[in-house]
């Protein structure tokens, strides 16, 4: 069963420095997501993108982030310069089409901002 | 405002009874509804989901009941199981939001006790 693929699964950086997570959503699917859940907190919404740009964006998603398909298969996202408050599991999705359809989740990489 | 929330933060049950998570939300023009399913360490895993032309949807032991009168979201769980241990998440969206952002509630934590 295809799924949804997110790396590294621990992302340790420093405070003001840039990160980059990288994900691979299933083959078929359109429509891409970035949500996060900072520990013990509910999932929230960050971005969503289809052809190539973006299609909504949260008020969490400010200049310091960007969404880029480099490729036919990857979906990154990256924070330019981390606070401590990033701090959070972030996890990738994938659908066929919102919102009609199921929107599928990587395992998430845990982003550690010191 | 947009929210999705849940009656109960935590739930113990017994193996083998059934298990009913409630959630409530807010937005009268959600139209779409899903449930997830969150192990500790583990991306959101999609159980089942139901549209608000639907009251009623059945999976493999889980069932989900829409009551759009009073806005409230259930899953029954059959014969729960250890396996079913695990944060459930509802979450919900409209089918003309064409950005797809999800909108979850804030989480059930079911404990099923051998």
């Amino acid at each position: 069963e295809p799924e949804v693929t997110q790396t590294p699964s621990h992302q340790v950086t420093q405070m003001g420095q840039e990160v980059i997570l990288r994900c691979v959503p299933i083959s078929n699917h359109l429509y891409f997501y970035w949500y996060r859940q900072i520990l013990g907190q509910k999932v929230e919404f960050l971005v969503s993108f289809y052809n190539n740009e973006i299609s909504e964006k949260s008020e969490i998603f400010d200049d310091q982030f960007s969404v880029e398909r480099p490729d036919g298969s990857n979906f990154t996202l990256k924070i330019r310069s981390t606070k401590l408050e990033d701090s959070a599991m972030y996890f990738c999705a994938s659908g066929r089409g919102p919102p009609a359809d199921t929107q599928y989740f990587g395992p998430g990489t845990r982003l550690t901002v010191l | 405002g947009e929210s999705v929330g849940l009656h109960l933060p935590t739930l113990s049950v017994q193996e083998g009874d059934n298990s009913i998570i409630n959630c409530a939300y807010s937005n009268s023009a959600s139209d779409y509804f899903i449930w997830y399913k969150q192990e500790s360490g583990k991306g959101p895993q999609f159980i089942i989901d139901i549209r608000s032309n639907m009251d009623k949807r059945q999976g493999q032991r889980v069932t989900v009941l829409l009551n759009k009168t009073v806005k409230h979201l259930s899953l029954q769980i059959a014969a729960t199981q250890p396996g079913d241990s695990a944060v459930y998440f509802c979450a919900e969206t409209h089918v003309y939001n064409q950005g797809g952002k999800l909108i979850f509630g804030q989480g059930t934590e079911l404990s099923v006790k051998p």
